[in-house]
């Protein structure tokens, strides 16, 4: 157990919807990370978050938002969904930069049909 | 552009049986360098890291992982693996003019006979 949880493990949704993952970092990290794992595209980082900054963005979709809350918890906000962003969304958490040990959640699967 | 290579999909090995997965690195200045393992429906978690200094670097589960600049790589190293090994492996670099996201390479599947 990592000690970073995400809710919910699994969503099937419809194109078009909007959707809201959750993670809950470890306790004292204070950087959040959000990564997409899907078949065609492997892993890639999104985006950062660190004690309620953005601080990094990868390949995130405009369609996407994220963010960190004064808790140290964050959200991932999908809208307009598509076929192709069916995927495994994970955070990871660590202590402070992106050079630190990144911890993984389980990770919430995605289903768009 | 900065890119990670893992050559190989897939690798069989007998449980027992010594192992090398391969990443390669393609990056101007020496970077700094992860292996990650994924189990069946977990998250991912670090087994090791170069970041500097000694070339050969040891991690959890009796990982270990040389790094050689004039090849541009980063193998994995296991000298007898065991059944409960059997994951994906990704590597990982964390280039400094990307402020130090982490570039994954496609994974390797390691597959243990019994």
């Amino acid at each position: 157990d990592s000690g970073v949880t995400q809710t919910p493990k699994h969503l099937i949704t419809a194109t078009g919807q909007r959707v809201t993952l959750r993670c809950s970092p470890r306790s004292g990290d204070l950087s959040v990370y959000w990564y997409q794992q899907s078949l065609d595209q492997g892993l890639q980082f999104l985006i950062q978050y660190y004690n309620g900054e953005e601080r990094a963005k990868g390949n995130i979709l405009e369609r996407f938002s994220a963010q960190q809350f004064p808790d140290l918890h964050s959200e991932l906000n999908l809208s307009s969904l598509e076929l192709g962003d069916s995927a495994l969304y994970f955070c990871a958490s660590s202590h402070s930069g992106a050079l630190d040990t990144q911890y993984f959640g389980p990770g919430t699967r995605l289903t768009v049909l | 552009a900065q890119s990670v290579t893992q050559p190989d999909i897939h690798i069989t090995v007998s449980e027992g049986a010594s192992l090398e997965l391969r990443c390669n690195y393609s990056y101007g200045a020496t970077p700094y360098l992860f292996w990650y393992v994924q189990s069946p429906g977990q998250g991912l978690q670090l087994l090791l890291k170069y970041f500097s200094g000694d070339t050969l670097v040891q991690g959890i589960k009796g990982f270990e992982a040389e790094f050689k600049r004039s090849q541009s790589s980063f193998n994995l190293r296991k000298p007898s693996v065991h059944w409960s090994d059997a994951a994906e492996y990704f590597c990982a670099v964390a280039p400094m003019d990307s402020n130090y996201q982490l570039i994954w390479g496609a994974g390797t599947k390691l597959i243990i006979k019994p």
